[in-house]
């Protein structure tokens, strides 16, 4: 059973500070590591990452993934409230056709 | 463009009913898959459709069952409601979706209460 696990499961940091979210799988067959950010409802896509050692950056977050280890971390820098949200991770198995989700990072920015 | 349009948003039915929900993707996209979330147990991959078929199916019972159309849109039916089917179902749609692994695009969810 592909497992993934998402810490801290919650995080409370203030404006302007920098955070990590760490994620880390089991997975056979792994294809890719993907970011989401779910504020209400939909989750939206941040970041889709295969080989090791790659950061992707958009704007204040970046992501990279360490395939050896079997984990991911998503960074945010000067964090901001509109930051606050739920930050999930899953990973794809090719051969199952599907993604496994981590019960994600609730992150409050406060003020 | 649109975006992945779920119907209805809301949704209070009593045990032992059942339900019907619908997806309708990106314009172009073939795959959606469904998935149920809950506080205590996270996304949790429902199935997955992709020209008409179901291609992947995740570990939930027979009462969960799903259809793809021509158009690609696609319907969630749920039978004999129980009280731990109350979620917020959400469906998501790729391009591709399967080995081709694109980023999934995900609707704003059906929040399903059952009574």
């Amino acid at each position: 059973e592909d497992k993934v696990v998402q810490s801290p499961l919650s995080l409370v940091v203030h404006e302007g500070d920098t955070v990590t979210l760490n994620c880390s799988y089991e997975v056979t067959n792994f294809r890719s590591l993907l970011w989401y950010k779910q504020e209400k409802k939909a989750p939206t896509f941040l970041f889709m990452l295969t080989s090791s050692g790659i950061e992707k950056k958009s704007g204040r977050l970046s992501s990279i993934l360490d395939k050896k280890e079997l984990f991911s971390i998503l960074n945010i820098t000067a964090t901001q409230t509109g930051d606050s949200a739920i930050y999930l991770c899953a990973v794809y198995n090719t051969n199952a056709g599907k993604s496994t989700f981590g019960d994600g990072t609730t992150l409050t920015v406060k003020p | 463009k649109a975006g992945v349009t779920q119907t209805p948003r809301y949704l209070i039915k009593t045990r032992g009913q059942q339900v019907t929900l619908s997806c309708s993707p990106i314009s172009g996209h073939r795959s959606v898959s469904w998935y149920q979330q809950t506080p205590g147990q996270g996304l949790q991959f429902l199935f997955e459709y992709f020209s008409e078929t179901q291609r992947n199916k995740g570990n939930f019972p027979g009462r969960f069952s799903g259809r793809q159309f021509s158009n690609s849109r696609s319907e969630m039916n749920v039978s004999t409601l129980e009280l731990g089917d109350s979620a917020l179902y959400l469906c998501a749609s790729s391009s591709q979706g399967g080995p081709v692994n694109t980023e999934a695009f995900f609707g704003q969810g059906t929040r399903l209460t059952v009574v």
